[in-house]
């Protein structure tokens, strides 16, 4: 089967630096993705790795463990708009990807 | 770039009723997806299409669900005879199929609500 495990809620200042992880089980990996989601809004996509190591892009970067079946993402210089959920999905063998329940982050002044 | 559109935003509807949704994915993209998001989880597989082709159903997608992509271009899914539990946002992603994994963009939603 597949399973991912995210923590539900956390909370950051602004300016500071969050970072969120992803623990999963799944047959067929074949990569691993970050989505944003606005309270009301489409997921938007923020970062794929397929490989082990560190993807970083701007304020954003994501690492992945094959091994470990671990990812995060880091967020650095928090902003306000940066308050929504994120959500870690895997892509398995099929074309779908299977999400997370997702972390709700909340940045406070 | 339009994006992933959807249409309608929000639906509202009496259970037992049929419903009929829309997507148009970005005009290059021969991928489409439907998933489906309740309040406080991520979003669930429903189905994807490779242009016109349903290629793969989830087991989630009852036998009152169908969903079609005639000409490769946009989908339709059609909820028939409306339940309570059929109240979810209903998104479409799209996707040009590249070396797998493909990156899926996603459209704004449906909302339905069942009443």
């Amino acid at each position: 089967g597949q399973n991912i495990d995210q923590p539900t809620e956390m909370t950051a200042t602004e300016g500071a630096i969050v970072q969120i992880n992803c623990t999963y089980q799944t047959s067929g990996f074949n990569g691993l993705f970050w989505y944003q989601q606005h309270a009301g809004e489409a997921p938007t996509f923020l970062s794929y790795n397929v490989l082990d190591g560190l993807e970083e892009k701007g304020r954003f970067s994501s690492f992945l463990s094959r091994s470990k079946g671990y990812s995060y993402l880091l967020l650095k210089e928090l902003q306000m708009k940066d308050s929504a959920s994120y959500l870690c999905a895997c892509a398995s063998g099929a074309n779908n990807l299977f999400f997370g329940t997702g972390t709700r982050l909340t940045v406070i002044p | 770039d339009t994006g992933v559109s959807q249409d309608p935003r929000h639906k509202i509807t009496k259970r037992g009723q049929n419903v009929t949704f829309r997507c148009d994915p970005i005009s290059e993209h021969n991928r489409l997806y439907w998933y489906r998001q309740t309040l406080g989880q991520g979003p669930e597989f429903l189905t994807y299409f490779q242009n016109e082709a349903q290629l793969e159903k989830s087991r989630l997608l009852s036998d009152r669900f169908s969903a079609e992509r005639p000409k490769g271009s946009f989908s339709t899914l059609e909820i028939q005879r409306t339940e309570q539990g059929d109240s979810a946002m209903y998104l479409c992603a799209s996707s040009l199929e590249q070396s797998p994994p493909d990156t899926q963009y996603f459209g704004p939603g449906t909302r339905l609500t069942v009443l």
